[in-house]
């Protein structure tokens, strides 16, 4: 069956320094994969999608990977800062309107 | 401000109730979702509709029940069948184009918790 594997202890960085979150799956090609920042009692934000096709995609300060070989995303967010400290959600999906959503990586940036 | 709105924000059930979960959008989506989140676990989808008076069954159907009469509102109830049902509750909405996976804007949840 599909699986999808974020880390699931809670990464802490310094400020200033560049985090990086990975996003693992397997038995399954997505065609897509989605990102999204969800706060403590809050809905998820979307940030970014990525296509099969795209080897890497940039939002200001973030940055996306997709490697269909390793079968893995990893998502960058440089200059990090306390305001981004937060949990982390990817959605790899092969297409159509249903997403699958890994557990999400708690994200703690630190002065 | 477009967005979705979701009532109540918690929401104390007693056994044997049936209990229904708020869901309105402004966004002129088609689409909406309804996802169960707990401690350590992914969102799991219970139902999604499409179009109006259509919805099809998720991941984890079973115990609930929604309905589409507006393209607006999706309610959820959450029916006695439920055993488990102390989770948070999230509606999310997007368009519907070709390609499909387009991002889906979520509401800020609905925290159920069994009395």
């Amino acid at each position: 069956s599909q699986k999808i594997e974020q880390n699931s202890e809670a990464l802490n960085i310094q400020e200033g320094k560049t985090a990086t979150l990975t996003c693992n799956y397997t038995n399954y090609s997505p065609a897509y994969l989605q990102w999204y920042r969800q706060d403590p009692g809050r809905g998820p934000v979307f940030l970014l999608l990525i296509r099969e096709n795209e080897k890497e995609k940039r939002k200001e300060r973030l940055k996306v990977t997709f490697d269909t070989t390793l079968k893995q995303s990893l998502f960058h967010i440089t200059a990090s800062q306390p305001a981004d400290s937060a949990t982390y959600l990817c959605a790899p999906t092969g297409g159509g309107n249903k997403l699958t959503f890994g557990t999400g990586t708690q994200l703690k940036v630190e002065l | 401000d477009g967005g979705i709105t979701q009532s109540p924000k918690y929401l104390f059930r007693k056994e044997g109730q049936n209990v229904t979960l708020s869901c309105e959008q402004n966004l002129n989506h088609d689409a909406m979702y309804w996802y169960r989140q707990d401690p350590g676990q992914g969102l799991r989808l219970i139902y999604y509709s499409q179009i109006v008076n259509d919805f099809q069954k998720g991941d984890i159907a079973e115990g609930y029940s929604v309905s589409r009469e507006k393209k607006e509102s999706f309610p959820l109830t959450v029916t006695s069948a439920q055993k488990n049902p102390t989770a948070f509750y999230l509606c999310a909405s997007s368009i519907i184009r070709g390609e499909g996976n387009q991002p889906q804007h979520f509401g800020d949840g609905t925290r159920l918790s069994i009395l």
